[in-house]
């Protein structure tokens, strides 16, 4: 099983709202990430969790906000964004930080007005 | 640094032609590759992979082989349907602690009935 399940799937948002993208995978994963991706382009890397702490935050504006709860569960808490920020978000995981193969989820397509 | 470069698209097909797709590398050590597809509307699924030189990856159709003299994974497949039109990305990591999933650019496959 290489299920990593993301939640909603969809989602509008006004740009003084605050809500959250979830992510869960339960495959051991020790690695987790947060991409966004514009229409056509690759993915854009975010954030990366390794065990649970955040290890990479690649110059992401605090309006985008990460959290960790537990190993198999990583949220993305948005508040205050801009119309800019509407694209595909994408989690990931992997067995650790910079090993093996990288999975990814279905995405949530957020849209913000 | 790391980085990827697909082949210039969009690539549009018969159903039942031959397919390749060039990927060419530029990494330090010995990287991973990987070829990544995105259906319309969908998250990326990996499609297959390759961990070392000589290693051929194949799934679905496709195939894929490390070459380490060219620093090139080419996608192949012999004979494309429809349900292949999707967007594929050519990618790498250098396995290691903190490495990045690098991507190429991406390619667009349109397969006509």
């Amino acid at each position: 099983d290489t299920e990593v399940t993301q939640t909603p799937k969809h989602l509008v948002m006004g740009m003084t709202n605050k809500k959250s993208l979830k992510c869960e995978q339960h495959m051991g994963h020790r690695a987790m990430y947060w991409y966004k991706q514009k229409a056509k382009k690759p993915p854009e890397l975010m954030f990366v969790y390794s065990y649970e702490k955040l290890s990479i935050n690649e110059s992401v504006p605090s309006r985008f906000s990460p959290e960790c709860p537990n190993s198999s569960l990583l949220n993305l808490h948005l508040h205050a964004l801009q119309p800019e920020d509407s694209a595909l978000y994408l989690c990931a995981s992997s067995r650790g930080y910079g090993l093996d193969t990288i999975y990814f989820g279905e995405g949530s397509w957020l849209t913000v007005v | 640094g790391n980085s990827v470069t697909q082949m210039e698209g969009p690539v549009t097909l018969s159903e039942e032609a031959f397919l390749t797709i060039n990927c060419t590398y530029t990494a330090t050590g010995y990287p991973s590759l990987f070829w990544y597809v995105q259906y319309p509307g969908e998250g990326l699924q990996l499609l297959l992979k390759a961990t070392k030189a000589d290693d051929k990856g194949s799934n679905k159709g496709f195939e894929a082989t490390y070459r380490k003299e060219t620093t090139s994974f080419h996608l192949e497949k012999g004979s494309v349907q429809v349900s292949d039109s999707a967007v594929y990305f050519c990618a790498l990591i250098r396995t290691g602690a903190n490495s990045k999933l690098t991507f190429g650019k991406g390619i667009t496959l349109s397969v006509r009935p």
